[in-house]
């Protein structure tokens, strides 16, 4: 099991509330990751982070935006939930060095907008 | 851009059967590596193989890959019914700025071993 927690597990919000998805990594990861993934298709890569203060966007456009303050900690905003964000949300890390390309994951968030 | 597609989409076996997944890719790499997703779950990093490399063994788990043809394949032998999952490859692309941190995921071939 990879030391990487994200909750809450399960969210079940209405249309344009704010809400804030959890990533915490105690691995000392430089590199982590959020993903996108519908039920039964492939993962979307939506943001990225190198390092303290370094955020990019990914190759799947989202309306979310994420901060990375401390190394171990990579958290996921949507300003205002459409049902259009539902979906599973998973989040990963990695270490720095060439080779070291394994990424762990956490446990993911289903998130549903109503 | 779809960077890997795995074949077939879903595959349903009897345990102590073998499994053949297949992956092809469209860019240049640094590696490629195979992830399994139980259900709902996060993926779990089975192996990585690198540019250079053409086979490497985990276990029950064998994976090929040939550059030449832009392709991989993850072999589970003697299958479990706890083999059951969705099966992903992703791969690195030379282009990412150089590094290989980011990796592009297949659609996944969805297995299943019934007992």
């Amino acid at each position: 099991e990879a030391d990487i927690y994200q909750t809450p597990r399960y969210l079940v919000i209405g249309t344009g509330k704010k809400i804030t998805l959890e990533c915490s990594q105690t691995m000392g990861h430089d590199k982590m990751y959020w993903y996108q993934q519908d039920p039964g298709m492939e993962l979307h890569l939506i943001h990225y982070s190198y390092g303290v203060n370094s955020t990019e966007k990914g190759d799947l456009s989202s309306e979310s935006t994420v901060s990375r303050i401390r190394t171990e900690h990579f958290p996921l905003t949507l300003e205002s939930a459409r049902p259009s964000h539902t979906s599973q949300y998973l989040c990963a890390s990695s270490e720095s060095g060439m080779g070291r390309g394994t990424q762990y994951f956490g446990p993911g968030t289903r998130l549903t907008v109503l | 851009s779809q960077q890997g597609e795995e074949d077939p989409q879903a595959l349903s076996i009897q345990e102590g059967e073998n499994a053949t997944m297949n992956c092809s890719y469209k860019t240049s790499i640094n590696n490629l590596q195979w992830y399994r997703q139980n259900s709902g779950r996060g993926l779990v990093h089975l192996i990585l193989i690198r540019s250079n490399e053409r086979e490497k063994h985990s276990g029950r788990l064998r994976v090929t890959l040939d550059t030449s043809k832009k392709s991989s394949s993850l072999l589970i032998t003697a299958s479990r019914a706890a083999d059951t999952a969705s099966y992903f490859c992703a791969t690195d692309g030379v282009n990412s700025g150089g590094s290989n941190y980011k990796l592009t995921f297949g659609k996944g071939t969805l297995l299943t071993v019934n007992p």
